[in-house]
């Protein structure tokens, strides 16, 4: 059964804190590991795929990269409006996505 | 602009109440899935339909219901065997093995 975890569950940063969000996944042949944002009451926003061991992938403040068994998510000098629940999922057979349960961001200025 | 379009934002419903939850979508996207979202929880999928008129059941699909008889259309019908049905409800649309693209969501309420 494929599964993805998020960890940690939520993280507190002081602005400009770098820090960065895991996702561990277990997977039978991934087809591509796909990273949203999500803020309140809104449906989820793309950020990043990622398909291959060693793969890294940027966008502003975020850069999220791959290994064979998880995928970080590194955000550098993080400002208040990056606050939001960030997700993970993988894809495998067909055009499923499994997600995680998120990871949700605190940023204080 | 292309997009989903989720409608309503907020529905309540009462105990034994059949409601139906609007997904349209005119990214000509072929695939259309239904998730539920719980606090703390991950994304859970409903049903998902990769063609018209063809759908197939997710993991929690027991006291759902659903239709595609347009491309473009997909909705959601909880019904009354669904007991827990309180929940944020997000409905996405993808194109072949691309990321999904999701709409703004429904919240639904249980009074």
């Amino acid at each position: 059964e494929d599964q993805v975890t998020q960890s940690p569950e939520a993280l507190r940063l002081q602005e400009g804190e770098s820090s960065s969000l895991n996702c561990s996944y277990t997977v039978s042949g991934l087809r591509g590991l796909f990273w949203y944002r999500q803020d309140p009451g809104k449906g989820p926003e793309f950020l990043f795929t990622l398909y291959s061991a060693g793969e890294e992938k940027e966008k502003e403040r975020l850069k999220a990269t791959l290994t064979k068994k998880e995928s970080f998510l590194h955000i550098t000098a993080p400002k208040p409006e990056d606050s939001a629940t960030y997700l993970c999922a993988v894809q495998a057979g067909g055009n499923k996505l499994v997600f995680g349960a998120g990871t949700i961001l605190r940023v204080k200025s | 602009d292309g997009g989903i379009t989720q409608s309503p934002k907020y529905l309540f419903r009462k105990e034994g109440q059949n409601v139906t939850l609007s997904c349209e979508q005119n990214l000509n996207h072929d695939a259309m899935y239904w998730y539920r979202q719980d606090p703390g929880q991950g994304l859970r999928l409903i049903y998902y339909s990769q063609i018209v008129n063809d759908f197939q059941k997710g993991d929690i699909a027991e006291g759902y219901s659903v239709s595609r008889e347009k491309k473009e259309s997909f909705p959601l019908t909880v019904t009354s065997a669904q007991k827990n049905p309180t929940a944020f409800y997000l409905c996405a649309s993808s194109l072949q093995e691309y990321g999904y693209t999701f709409g703004s969501g429904t919240r639904l309420t249980v009074v």
